[in-house]
């Protein structure tokens, strides 16, 4: 079974609305952590957003916001204010494991190609 | 300028014939990675390391030998490459301090195409 699963192969956004990517993930330890990364056409893998399993509150990072719902296990990245610059792959990623020793492995969801139309 | 370098960032080679892509990041990190990245598959962990000779297999370790023999390099060896190894390989790095947060760095990745 994936653990981490992307359903929206593309996305097409007006620019300067929002967009949001979902992302759903599965596992039984308690202690995890979810990433989104960012791939544009040039290649490398750009570091968005972080949420903890433990955190109480949905992190933000400037335009970028994480809409954590724990009890479904979704953890979709909302973009507000999109820009042409936004244009990319998106991945969602997951570590598990207990807070000292834990994992380093990220599990990658399939991502999902956001357009940005002006 | 804290960095993860790969090289070749592109390889064209042929079936059989060995070839290793380096690796090196500047920040002390003690754990590293490799991914391949294919259309429609996303990221899939190939090896990891956790520490100067420590080394395990991730998801897809199958036609991959890597060593750490040094803490800033970590080096993925294709001994006889084939075409089903042609992807988008990506090097990461972490500190490993246990903590939940810390992100891993990806270096540009290198381009492989086995013919």
């Amino acid at each position: 079974a994936q653990k981490i699963t992307q359903t929206q192969p593309g996305m097409f956004v007006q620019e300067k609305e929002a967009v949001t990517l979902d992302c759903t993930y599965d596992t039984s330890d308690p202690s995890y952590g979810l990433f989104w990364y960012k791939q544009p056409s040039s290649g490398e893998m750009i570091f968005l957003i972080y949420q903890g399993s433990y955190d109480q509150q949905n992190a933000t990072e400037g335009r970028y916001s994480l809409n954590f719902q724990k009890a479904r296990k979704s953890a979709n990245l909302v973009i507000s204010a999109s820009q042409l610059g936004d244009s990319a792959m998106y991945f969602c990623a997951m570590r598990e494991g207990s807070y000292q020793g834990g994992s380093e492995k990220l599990v990658f969801g399939k991502g999902t190609k956001l357009t940005v139309n002006p | 300028e804290a960095q993860v370098t790969q090289n070749p960032r592109y390889l064209i080679t042929v079936t059989g014939k060995k070839l290793t892509v380096t690796c090196s990041q500047n920040m002390n990190h003690e754990y590293m990675s490799w991914y391949r990245q294919d259309p429609g598959l996303g990221l899939r962990q190939i090896y990891y390391s956790m520490n100067v000779e420590v080394t395990d297999k991730g998801d897809v370790p199958e036609g991959y030998k890597v060593s750490r023999k040094e803490k800033r390099n970590f080096p993925l060896i294709l001994e006889s490459p084939s075409p089903n190894q042609t992807s988008l390989y990506f090097c990461a790095s972490s500190l490993y301090s246990g903590a939940q947060g810390e992100t891993q760095y990806f270096g540009p990745g290198t381009r492989l195409l086995v013919l």
